[in-house]
């Protein structure tokens, strides 16, 4: 079963730009989570989709928005791109609803300069 | 809310060596409680979920946690590491709805010859 892909690898922007980031889940998974990786702030909760609905949102501001396709396929959207977006991207999936396994991606290497 | 503390930022061991990496959580009920291990530029691993049952938890690779729930612990354990070891550690506790994960700062396992 092939695992949790994420493109791309690597992103380079510049301040104001906007960038979509994808994620494809393990197949059959429903659950899809973004998380943000940074060396000051550590891992942190971006929002969750299930079944097309988000169902679970961090404390990041409107620029960031995501959504989920019908074959659990995501996408996360950064809008208006500032330099304290650079960051590692880690999408994971999971099977069921709640408190699960969660399968992550090898993530998207955001830089913005 | 939920919240988990690592206390231990650098862990250094000898290769062979016994080895335990803390972590503490917060959190009203029983909660779901994971380790993952990340090495450098990838994406995470599931070493081992705990939600109920057995408090002693068998993972990947030889690693297992223990649940202490009068000491709000969820301690990983390895009796010999090896070199290859070497990488970060997180401890994860898991929301009331969804599959939301809050982490912890992570620690960093340095193996030595």
């Amino acid at each position: 079963k092939a695992g949790v892909t994420q493109t791309p690898r690597y992103l380079i922007k510049t301040r104001g730009q906007q960038v979509t980031l994808s994620c494809s889940p393990i197949s059959g998974h429903r659950s899809v989570s973004w998380y943000q990786q940074t060396p000051g702030q550590g891992l942190q909760f971006l929002f969750e989709y299930f079944s097309e609905t988000q169902r679970n949102k961090g404390n990041f501001p409107g620029r960031f928005s995501g959504r989920q396709f019908s074959n659990s396929r995501s996408e996360m959207n950064v809008s208006t791109l500032e330099l304290g977006d650079s960051a590692l991207y880690l999408c994971a999936s999971s099977y069921g609803p709640v408190g699960e396994k969660l399968f992550f991606g090898s993530g998207t290497q955001l830089s913005v300069l | 809310a939920q919240s988990v503390t690592q206390p231990d930022i650098h862990i250094t061991v000898s290769e062979g060596a016994s080895l335990e990496l803390r972590c503490n959580y917060s959190y009203g009920a029983t909660p779901y409680l994971f380790w993952y291990v990340q090495s450098p530029g990838q994406g995470l691993q599931l070493l081992l979920k705990y939600f109920s049952g057995d408090t002693l938890v068998q993972g990947i690779k030889g690693f297992e946690a223990e649940f202490k729930r009068s000491q709000s612990s969820f301690n990983l354990r390895k009796p010999s590491v090896h070199w290859s070891d070497a990488a970060e550690y997180f401890c994860a506790v898991g929301a009331e709805y969804g599959n939301k994960l809050v982490f912890g700062a992570g620690t960093i396992l340095r193996v030595k010859s």
